[in-house]
Parts: C-alpha cells; structure tokens; sequence
C-alpha cells in the first residue's frame, strides 16, 4: 500500500518566519509534487520533481522553494512566510510516466498552514 | 496553457437521484482527463480515468473531445457519496503534472 506521509497536519508560524513542510514517500516513486489546495481555487501546483535533486517551477512557484535531496523525501520551503500562504498544502507521488501511460498520483493527508 | 472549470461549487441532490459533475477544459492538444475525490478527513484519491473507460463505485465519465467535457455521472446517487470532487487535466506531451479544477461539492441528502 503506498503510504505518503507530511510531517505535520497543523502548522502556526509567524510572518517573515521560515518555514519547512516535508514530504515522504515509501514506494520509490520517481515523481513529487506540491500542491496548495484554496477553497473556490481547487489544488495548484506550486513546484514538482521528476528525480532527485532535480524540481520544476509549477504554476505558483513564487515564494516557495523545494528541495529534494533523497529520492523518497521532497521538501517544501516558505524562505518568508506571508499571510497569503496560509492554505492547505498537499504533496503526492507517483511513479515515472512515459508518453501513453499514466501512473496515479498518491496524496497525502495534508499540512494546514496558518502565517499570522 | 491548459484549463479545468467545474461550474458548480456546491449541487445538492437526494438520495437516488441522479447526479453529474461538470468538467470542461481547455487545451489544444490531446489531454488525459480524471476525477479525483476527497471524503471528509481522508486524502484526495483517483476515482476514475477516461483511458480506462471504467464504472467506479457507480460513477461513470465521457470524454466529449468535441464539446471538450469530461462530466461525472451517477444514475442514483448514495449518502456515502457526497464528497468533493475534482476534475483534472495532464497533459499528453510535455509537462506531466495535473491541472486540477476547482473542485465541487456533492452534497447528498437523506
């Protein structure tokens, strides 16, 4: 069974603190992503990883960088938190795809973020 | 670039009525379009993909290329069903992430 595991499920910080939401997969997955999920918004994506040390700015990269070190742990980083990045972020995995196929994304449960 | 709308943000139905979730995108080549759904306090998973043109839990989607939709049906809907639901778009080529839409609520009533 695949397991996706975040670090934390509630997180407080204050403006202007750093931040670090981390992300690990059990199933050797090639591909990270994370997500930030805004009700009326849906999920976008923010930065996704096809292999390690490797990332890829997705559609709401600015103020977030990644960091993926290892192949089965891919972090998120708030370098200046801000009270517009309080969301819900969700990270998934999935296996490599190539054209023509697709592997599912797995999620995890989620980390509510609050920026006071 | 592409684009997933889902129109409703809330439908509300009675138990064994029908349902559909609308889904319409935007993208100049060939997609791959799913749903996905979130149950209260569980996590977002895959509930169904047009590729696989399967029947989960009742549920059944079409891809319509020529009126570019992808709608999620359910002949008689069940309390356990309602959830959010979320259509998304990956693209065929290029960039493999999902683009998901903004998500609605099926809430369904006794």
């Amino acid at each position: 069974d695949v397991k996706v595991t975040q670090s934390s499920r509630y997180l407080v910080k204050r403006t202007g603190e750093k931040v670090f939401l981390e992300c690990v997969q059990d199933m050797d997955h090639e591909n990270m992503f994370w997500y930030r999920q805004d009700p009326g918004l849906g999920l976008r994506l923010i930065y996704f990883s096809y292999d390690v040390k490797m990332k890829e700015k997705g559609d709401i990269p600015e103020g977030y960088s990644v960091s993926r070190e290892k192949k089965e742990r891919f972090s998120l980083i708030l370098e200046s938190a801000s009270t517009n990045q309080t969301s819900m972020y969700l990270c998934a995995s999935s296996l490599k795809s190539g054209s023509g196929s697709y592997n599912e994304q797995f999620f995890g449960p989620g980390t509510r973020l609050t920026v006071l | 670039a592409q684009r997933v709308t889902q129109p409703e943000k809330l439908l509300s139905v009675f138990k064994g009525a029908p349902v559909e979730l609308k889904c319409n995108y935007s993208y100049s080549g060939s997609p791959e379009l799913f749903w996905y759904v979130q149950y209260s306090r569980q996590r977002l998973q895959l509930l169904l993909r047009h590729i696989s043109r399967e029947s989960i839990k009742g549920f059944t989607a079409d891809l319509n290329k020529g009126e570019t939709s992808f709608h999620l049906k359910k002949p008689f809907a069940q309390e356990e069903d309602s959830a959010m639901y979320y259509c998304a778009l990956r693209r065929y080529t290029g960039r493999r992430a999902l683009t998901f839409g903004s998500g609605t609520r099926l809430q369904v009533q006794p």
